[in-house]
């Protein structure tokens, strides 16, 4: 159980496009997901808290008209990078909540050229 | 803003040996801590979490101990494998928000 999907694993895009990553629970309901970015051998950086029919609430420094997120229904979150440059490359990792515990996803790995 | 130190970065040890991570969190309303182990590549995986009306908890070769007066919570792994390389996080959270501060990150190195 509590199973979380992202899709998807990795994408290479050039600089000036938009990249939408999916976050999907699949066994479980959550109204609350997370997304984080994590750069190499660093730590997991909390970007966003999605929330299920309302708008997300982003960490100070995110900008949200670049990392917009969206989480339509209880299952499925997503994160659309717009505009993507070569420093917003990066492993986007997104989780989902059960209680007060987080499950995660596998990741995206997205590299801007 | 909540704040999360972890030490050390990177701990070798060797097989069978025990590894202690040490985490220390500055929001006092923190109330639940979980312990993420991360191999290359790959999904933070939970391993093991603890709430702050307890002081110890095990499961198998892993224990988590808090202490809530000095905002210091460890984990603990007996008779390390080399399958237990990897990287492993904590992390602090406040009941409410939900939202997890993690700690830097420890490299673990179990070696045969």
């Amino acid at each position: 159980g509590a199973v979380v999907s992202q899709h998807p694993s990795w994408v290479i895009c050039k600089s000036g496009t938009s990249v939408k990553i999916e976050c999907r629970s699949l066994d479980f309901q959550a109204t609350t997901m997370f997304w984080y970015r994590q750069f190499p051998k660093q730590s997991l950086m909390l970007m966003a808290t999605s929330n299920e029919g309302s708008k997300a609430t982003y960490e100070q420094g995110v900008e949200k008209d670049k990392f917009l997120i969206n989480h339509a229904s209880l299952t499925l979150s997503t994160l659309t990078v717009t505009s993507a440059h070569p420093e917003d490359s990066s492993f986007y990792i997104c989780s989902a909540r059960i209680g007060e515990t987080q499950y995660f996803g596998p990741g995206t790995r997205l590299l801007v050229l | 803003g909540e704040n999360v130190e972890q030490h050390p970065s990177t701990l070798s040890v060797q097989e069978g040996d025990s590894a202690v991570i040490k985490c220390t969190y500055s929001d006092s309303a923190s109330n639940y801590f979980p312990w993420y182990k991360q191999e290359l590549g790959k999904r933070p995986q939970l391993i093991i979490d603890i709430r702050s009306n307890v002081g110890e908890k095990k499961d198998q070769r892993i224990a988590v101990t808090l202490n809530k007066t000095a905002k210091h919570f460890s984990l603990h792994i007996t008779e390390t494998q080399p399958e237990d390389s990897a990287v492993y996080f904590c992390a602090a959270s406040t009941s409410g928000t939900y939202k997890y501060i993690f700690g830097t990150g420890t490299r673990l190195k179990v070696l045969a």
